[in-house]
């Protein structure tokens, strides 16, 4: 199985702050990476799908890049409402798996 | 509008059995593959499940084989997850996720999720 490691497990910043997330597979998965943000309380909502897609009404201050093992979630200047955790998940190779998140704070 | 709606989690003593549904509505439930996706209390998600749109195909994580099985009713519009031997590391919101029809499959739909709660 493949497992998806992201860093780091939390990260405080500010309003403003331009924010970078990096995920790693344990063996390359093409660019089959998605990235999920989860507001406390919330299911997940799908940002960014194959790498680099951003999903319909996500906003573009939303960027990710990668391929093979290495991806990362970008966001340009963050706004309040961009405080939650962030998961990476790979569906390249059954089963499917996601990584254990990161937590995004206000600093 | 695409919406999923789960229901049916509830507390259960350890051995014991839970089935949570899930209903789909706004898209054409029968043209889906559907994922059953897990969050214990404080902690990651965790995917339990998967199952094809004509349900020829489910599969299971391992922590889930042999004790859960994965269900539809496309006439209903509606995902099922029976879960049985409920075990103490089962308690979860259990979510039921849309898969694209995009390359890659991601889960771009999920619902709000039904807490299952596993103790004596």
């Amino acid at each position: 199985d493949i497992q998806m490691t992201q860093s780091p497990s939390s990260l405080s910043a500010s309003v403003g702050d331009r924010v970078t997330i990096t995920c790693r597979a344990s063996q390359s998965v093409s660019s089959y990476v998605h990235w999920y943000q989860q507001r406390p309380g919330k299911a997940p909502k799908l940002l960014i799908y194959n790498s680099a897609t951003l999903q319909s009404a996500a906003p573009s201050r939303f960027s990710g890049s990668g391929s093979g093992t290495d991806f990362t979630l970008t966001i340009s200047s963050l706004q309040p409402e961009d405080f939650a955790t962030y998961y990476c998940q790979q569906t390249y190779s059954p089963p499917q798996s996601f990584g254990q998140g990161t937590k995004l704070e206000i600093k | 509008e695409v919406q999923l709606v789960e229901s049916g989690g509830g507390l259960v003593q350890p051995g014991g059995s839970l089935r949570v549904s899930c209903v789909a509505s706004g898209f054409s439930f029968s043209s889906y593959e559907m994922n059953w996706v897990r969050q214990a209390p404080g902690r990651g998600l965790e995917w339990v499940s998967y199952i094809h749109s004509g349900g020829v195909s489910r599969h299971y994580a391992d922590s889930v084989k042999g004790r859960f099985t994965v269900s539809r009713d496309n006439a209903k519009s509606s995902l099922f997850l029976q879960m049985n031997n409920l075990r103490v590391e089962d308690t979860a919101v259990y979510y039921c996720a849309r898969e694209s029809v995009l390359t890659g499959s991601p889960s771009d739909y999920w619902g709000q999720g039904t807490l299952v709660t596993v103790s004596s």
